[in-house]
C-alpha cells in the first residue's frame, strides 16, 4: 500500500539544524510532488515548500527562505527537508504529503508526522 | 498570497444531525482548466491530516458519501449529511491555485 514513513522525533538546541526523511513506497515516486508542512502546538497547518521528485526543483515561502532545503533521493524514494538556525518558534510537528505531477489530486497520502522541539 | 477563511471556528454536532462548514478565499479559486483548486481536510485528535475533497466537490478515494463540497470561485461548503462519532476533529479548507499553499483556521468540531 501507498506509505509515507518519516523519521523520528527530534530534540535540537536553538541556532542548530534539523533534517527530516520522508520515504515513500507502493506507488511510482516520479509521479506525485511531495509538499512539506508543519504545524506548532495547537496552531493550524501551515505550508512550507515543495520538491518536484523528476528534477529536484523545489518553491517554498518567503517565510523559510535561506533556511530551508528540499531534496530527494530517487534510488531511495526518498524526499528529505533540512531547516536551518532554529529558533524556539520553529517547535512542531513537520509532516510530508503527496500530490499528483500531471493533475490537481489534493494531497491524498501524509506521512505520521515528525515532531520536532527546539530547547537549550 | 490567498487569505482562508472559515466559519466556525467551533462546532457542536448532534450525531445523525447534518453539519455545514464555510470556507471563502480572498480571490477566486477557479483554474483555467475549470475546476476549482479547494481542498478539504480532516485532522482527527492524534492524527496525520486526511484529504476528504479535492476540486471543491470530488470525494477523495475511501470517503463516505456522507460528506459532500460544494462551491465555486471564493465561497466553498463542506456539508456532512449524517454526523457520526468518527467525524470529530479539526477541518481545514486548503486552497490548491497558488503554488504557496494557504489553508483556513480551522473548524473544531466536537459532539
Amino acid at each position: 500500500q501507498v506509505q509515507l514513513v518519516q523519521s523520528g522525533a527530534e530534540v535540537k538546541k536553538p541556532g542548530t539544524s534539523v533534517k527530516i526523511s520522508c520515504k515513500t513506497s507502493g506507488y511510482i515516486f516520479a509521479a506525485y510532488y511531495i509538499y512539506w508542512l508543519r504545524q506548532a502546538p495547537g496552531q493550524g497547518l501551515e505550508w512550507m515548500g515543495v520538491v518536484n521528485p523528476v528534477d529536484g526543483g523545489t518553491s517554498d515561502t518567503q517565510k523559510f527562505r535561506g533556511r530551508l532545503t528540499m531534496t530527494r533521493d530517487t534510488s531511495t524514494s526518498t524526499a528529505y527537508m533540512e531547516l536551518r538556525s532554529l529558533t524556539y518558534e520553529d517547535t512542531a510537528v513537520y509532516y510530508c504529503a503527496r500530490d499528483k505531477l500531471d493533475y490537481y489530486n489534493g494531497m491524498d497520502v501524509w506521512g505520521q508526522g515528525t515532531t520536532v522541539t527546539v530547547s537549550s | 498570497d490567498i487569505v482562508m477563511t472559515q466559519s466556525p471556528l467551533s462546532l457542536a454536532v448532534t450525531p445523525g444531525e447534518p453539519a455545514s462548514i464555510s470556507c471563502r478565499a480572498s480571490q477566486s479559486l477557479r483554474h483555467s482548466s475549470g475546476y476549482n483548486y479547494l481542498d478539504w481536510y480532516l485532522q482527527k485528535p492524534g492524527q496525520s491530516p486526511q484529504l476528504l475533497i479535492y476540486v471543491a466537490s470530488t470525494r477523495a478515494s475511501g470517503v463516505p458519501d456522507r460528506f459532500s463540497g460544494s462551491g465555486s470561485g471564493t465561497d466553498f461548503t463542506l456539508r456532512i449529511s449524517r454526523v457520526e462519532a468518527e467525524d470529530v476533529g479539526v477541518y481545514y479548507c486548503m486552497q490548491g491555485l497558488q503554488t504557496y499553499r494557504t489553508f483556513g483556521q480551522g473548524t473544531k468540531v466536537e459532539i
